[in-house]
Protein backbone atom coordinates (compact mmCIF):
# COMPACT_ATOMS: atom_id res chain seq x y z
CA UNK A 1 0.00 0.00 0.00
CA UNK A 2 1.19 3.35 -0.77
CA UNK A 3 1.41 6.21 1.77
CA UNK A 4 -0.43 8.60 -0.01
CA UNK A 5 -3.28 7.65 -2.32
CA UNK A 6 -4.48 9.97 -4.86
CA UNK A 7 -7.51 9.68 -7.50
CA UNK A 8 -5.16 10.29 -10.46
CA UNK A 9 -8.59 11.27 -12.53
CA UNK A 10 -8.16 13.08 -14.93
CA UNK A 11 -10.94 15.67 -14.33
CA UNK A 12 -12.53 17.93 -16.68
CA UNK A 13 -14.49 20.63 -15.30
CA UNK A 14 -15.73 24.11 -16.83
CA UNK A 15 -14.93 27.67 -16.11
CA UNK A 16 -15.94 28.61 -12.75
CA UNK A 17 -16.62 25.36 -11.72
CA UNK A 18 -15.35 24.50 -7.54
CA UNK A 19 -13.19 21.67 -8.09
CA UNK A 20 -12.30 19.47 -5.35
CA UNK A 21 -9.33 17.24 -5.01
CA UNK A 22 -8.29 14.62 -2.14
CA UNK A 23 -5.72 12.74 -0.66
CA UNK A 24 -5.77 9.75 1.90
CA UNK A 25 -2.64 8.59 3.85
CA UNK A 26 -1.65 5.95 6.22
CA UNK A 27 1.17 7.21 7.77
CA UNK A 28 -0.40 9.00 11.56
CA UNK A 29 3.17 10.55 12.13
CA UNK A 30 2.61 12.86 8.67
CA UNK A 31 2.10 16.36 10.33
CA UNK A 32 2.69 18.80 7.24
CA UNK A 33 0.10 18.76 4.60
CA UNK A 34 1.25 20.31 1.08
CA UNK A 35 -0.54 20.76 -2.27
CA UNK A 36 1.88 21.04 -5.43
CA UNK A 37 0.78 22.14 -8.77
CA UNK A 38 2.70 21.05 -11.68
CA UNK A 39 2.37 22.32 -15.36
CA UNK A 40 3.32 20.18 -18.36
CA UNK A 41 7.19 19.46 -18.65
CA UNK A 42 7.49 21.71 -15.80
CA UNK A 43 8.84 21.32 -12.19
CA UNK A 44 6.09 20.89 -9.36
CA UNK A 45 5.44 24.47 -7.39
CA UNK A 46 4.29 24.72 -4.02
CA UNK A 47 0.80 25.85 -3.92
CA UNK A 48 -0.18 26.15 -0.51
CA UNK A 49 1.03 23.92 3.07
CA UNK A 50 -0.98 23.34 6.43
CA UNK A 51 0.18 21.98 9.28
CA UNK A 52 -1.75 19.55 11.26
CA UNK A 53 -5.75 19.51 10.98
CA UNK A 54 -7.50 22.15 9.91
CA UNK A 55 -8.67 24.66 6.90
CA UNK A 56 -6.31 27.33 5.38
CA UNK A 57 -7.09 29.58 2.71
CA UNK A 58 -5.70 31.60 -0.31
CA UNK A 59 -7.55 33.35 -2.51
CA UNK A 60 -9.67 31.22 -4.91
CA UNK A 61 -7.84 28.17 -3.06
CA UNK A 62 -8.75 26.64 -0.05
CA UNK A 63 -6.95 23.54 2.20
CA UNK A 64 -8.41 21.21 4.68
CA UNK A 65 -6.76 18.35 6.48
CA UNK A 66 -9.16 15.84 8.68
CA UNK A 67 -6.17 13.90 10.18
CA UNK A 68 -8.26 11.72 12.36
CA UNK A 69 -9.79 10.44 8.82
CA UNK A 70 -6.10 10.80 7.52
CA UNK A 71 -8.23 12.90 4.53
CA UNK A 72 -6.71 16.10 3.14
CA UNK A 73 -8.38 18.20 0.42
CA UNK A 74 -7.80 21.06 -1.67
CA UNK A 75 -10.59 23.27 -3.46
CA UNK A 76 -10.31 25.65 -6.05
CA UNK A 77 -13.05 28.10 -6.71
CA UNK A 78 -14.25 30.10 -9.42
CA UNK A 79 -11.96 27.66 -11.43
CA UNK A 80 -9.91 29.13 -14.51
CA UNK A 81 -8.53 27.75 -17.70
CA UNK A 82 -4.96 28.91 -15.96
CA UNK A 83 -5.52 26.29 -13.42
CA UNK A 84 -5.51 23.79 -15.86
CA UNK A 85 -2.28 21.32 -14.30
CA UNK A 86 -1.57 17.97 -12.04
CA UNK A 87 -2.31 18.66 -8.42
CA UNK A 88 0.40 16.63 -6.59
CA UNK A 89 -0.99 16.39 -2.47
CA UNK A 90 2.32 15.42 -0.22
CA UNK A 91 3.06 15.11 3.26
CA UNK A 92 6.09 14.79 5.29
CA UNK A 93 7.00 14.35 9.06
CA UNK A 94 9.53 17.12 10.23
CA UNK A 95 13.38 16.51 10.35
CA UNK A 96 15.92 19.36 10.83
CA UNK A 97 18.91 18.17 8.26
CA UNK A 98 15.77 16.69 5.85
CA UNK A 99 12.24 16.32 5.94
CA UNK A 100 11.37 13.13 3.62
CA UNK A 101 8.67 14.00 1.39
CA UNK A 102 5.59 11.55 -0.17
CA UNK A 103 3.99 12.51 -3.02
CA UNK A 104 0.49 11.34 -4.25
CA UNK A 105 0.58 10.65 -7.75
CA UNK A 106 -1.26 13.95 -8.94
CA UNK A 107 -4.70 14.22 -10.29
CA UNK A 108 -4.84 16.14 -13.47
CA UNK A 109 -7.33 18.82 -14.15
CA UNK A 110 -8.37 20.52 -17.46
CA UNK A 111 -10.77 23.41 -16.70
CA UNK A 112 -12.30 23.81 -20.10
CA UNK A 113 -13.27 27.60 -21.34
CA UNK B 1 17.11 34.25 -11.78
CA UNK B 2 16.52 30.48 -12.21
CA UNK B 3 16.32 29.17 -8.31
CA UNK B 4 16.97 25.56 -8.85
CA UNK B 5 18.65 24.83 -12.58
CA UNK B 6 19.45 21.35 -14.20
CA UNK B 7 21.26 20.41 -16.94
CA UNK B 8 20.71 18.79 -19.38
CA UNK B 9 16.64 19.28 -19.78
CA UNK B 10 16.83 16.35 -22.16
CA UNK B 11 18.81 13.49 -22.34
CA UNK B 12 18.93 10.35 -24.87
CA UNK B 13 20.83 7.86 -24.90
CA UNK B 14 21.66 4.22 -25.50
CA UNK B 15 20.90 1.18 -23.19
CA UNK B 16 24.42 0.33 -21.35
CA UNK B 17 25.48 3.91 -21.51
CA UNK B 18 26.67 6.24 -18.34
CA UNK B 19 25.36 9.37 -17.71
CA UNK B 20 25.24 12.71 -15.53
CA UNK B 21 22.33 15.34 -14.42
CA UNK B 22 23.76 18.35 -12.60
CA UNK B 23 21.46 20.35 -10.58
CA UNK B 24 22.59 23.76 -8.54
CA UNK B 25 20.72 25.93 -6.43
CA UNK B 26 21.13 29.38 -5.37
CA UNK B 27 18.47 30.15 -2.74
CA UNK B 28 21.42 29.61 0.26
CA UNK B 29 19.29 26.14 1.16
CA UNK B 30 21.00 23.23 3.27
CA UNK B 31 18.88 20.27 1.41
CA UNK B 32 18.73 19.01 -1.88
CA UNK B 33 16.90 16.49 -3.06
CA UNK B 34 16.38 14.00 -6.06
CA UNK B 35 13.08 12.78 -7.27
CA UNK B 36 11.93 10.30 -10.19
CA UNK B 37 8.82 10.95 -11.61
CA UNK B 38 7.28 8.07 -14.05
CA UNK B 39 4.52 8.46 -16.57
CA UNK B 40 1.80 8.50 -14.34
CA UNK B 41 3.42 11.75 -12.87
CA UNK B 42 4.24 9.78 -9.35
CA UNK B 43 7.22 11.39 -7.68
CA UNK B 44 9.74 9.33 -5.98
CA UNK B 45 12.25 10.58 -3.55
CA UNK B 46 15.19 8.68 -4.00
CA UNK B 47 18.12 11.10 -2.51
CA UNK B 48 18.83 13.62 0.26
CA UNK B 49 21.95 15.85 1.25
CA UNK B 50 21.90 18.38 4.14
CA UNK B 51 25.22 20.31 3.86
CA UNK B 52 27.32 17.34 1.72
CA UNK B 53 25.88 14.71 4.07
CA UNK B 54 23.63 11.98 2.45
CA UNK B 55 20.80 12.12 4.50
CA UNK B 56 17.80 10.33 2.98
CA UNK B 57 19.02 7.11 0.75
CA UNK B 58 15.51 5.26 -0.77
CA UNK B 59 15.36 2.09 -2.33
CA UNK B 60 17.59 3.05 -5.47
CA UNK B 61 20.08 0.22 -7.64
CA UNK B 62 23.22 1.75 -7.01
CA UNK B 63 23.65 2.37 -10.39
CA UNK B 64 22.75 5.35 -9.31
CA UNK B 65 24.80 7.69 -7.65
CA UNK B 66 24.82 11.05 -6.20
CA UNK B 67 27.83 13.38 -5.41
CA UNK B 68 27.45 17.23 -3.74
CA UNK B 69 30.72 18.93 -3.95
CA UNK B 70 29.21 21.44 -1.81
CA UNK B 71 25.84 22.18 -0.52
CA UNK B 72 24.88 24.23 -4.05
CA UNK B 73 25.28 21.32 -6.26
CA UNK B 74 23.90 17.67 -5.92
CA UNK B 75 24.67 16.15 -8.91
CA UNK B 76 23.56 12.51 -10.16
CA UNK B 77 25.65 10.26 -11.83
CA UNK B 78 24.11 6.66 -13.82
CA UNK B 79 25.71 3.87 -14.71
CA UNK B 80 24.86 0.97 -17.31
CA UNK B 81 21.41 2.44 -17.91
CA UNK B 82 18.35 0.50 -18.19
CA UNK B 83 14.76 0.77 -20.64
CA UNK B 84 13.44 1.49 -16.82
CA UNK B 85 15.66 4.42 -16.17
CA UNK B 86 13.41 6.25 -18.87
CA UNK B 87 11.49 9.40 -16.44
CA UNK B 88 12.04 12.76 -15.67
CA UNK B 89 14.34 13.36 -12.90
CA UNK B 90 13.94 16.18 -10.65
CA UNK B 91 15.71 18.31 -8.14
CA UNK B 92 14.15 20.13 -5.39
CA UNK B 93 15.87 22.12 -2.29
CA UNK B 94 13.93 22.57 1.03
CA UNK B 95 13.56 25.83 2.20
CA UNK B 96 15.64 27.44 5.66
CA UNK B 97 13.91 28.11 8.69
CA UNK B 98 10.44 28.44 9.09
CA UNK B 99 10.20 27.15 5.54
CA UNK B 100 10.99 23.82 5.93
CA UNK B 101 7.81 22.22 4.36
CA UNK B 102 8.65 24.52 1.43
CA UNK B 103 10.39 22.51 -1.33
CA UNK B 104 11.65 24.35 -4.70
CA UNK B 105 11.90 22.23 -7.69
CA UNK B 106 14.26 22.26 -10.62
CA UNK B 107 12.56 22.44 -14.08
CA UNK B 108 13.38 18.68 -14.50
CA UNK B 109 15.08 16.54 -16.76
CA UNK B 110 13.84 14.11 -19.54
CA UNK B 111 15.87 10.63 -19.67
CA UNK B 112 15.03 8.56 -22.52
CA UNK B 113 16.65 5.19 -22.62
CA UNK B 114 16.65 3.67 -25.88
Amino acid sequence: QKEVEQDPGPLSVPEGAIVSLNCTYSNSAFQYFMWYRQYSRKGPELLMYTYSSGNKEDGRFTAQVDKSSKYISLFIRDSQPSDSATYLCAMSTFHLTGNQFYFGTGTSLTVIP
Amino acid sequence: DTAVSQTPKYLVTQMGNDKSIKCEQNLGHDTMYWYKQDSKKFLKIMFSYNNKELIINETVPNRFSPKSPDKAHLNLHINSLELGDSAVYFCASRGLAPSYNEQFFGPGTRLTVL
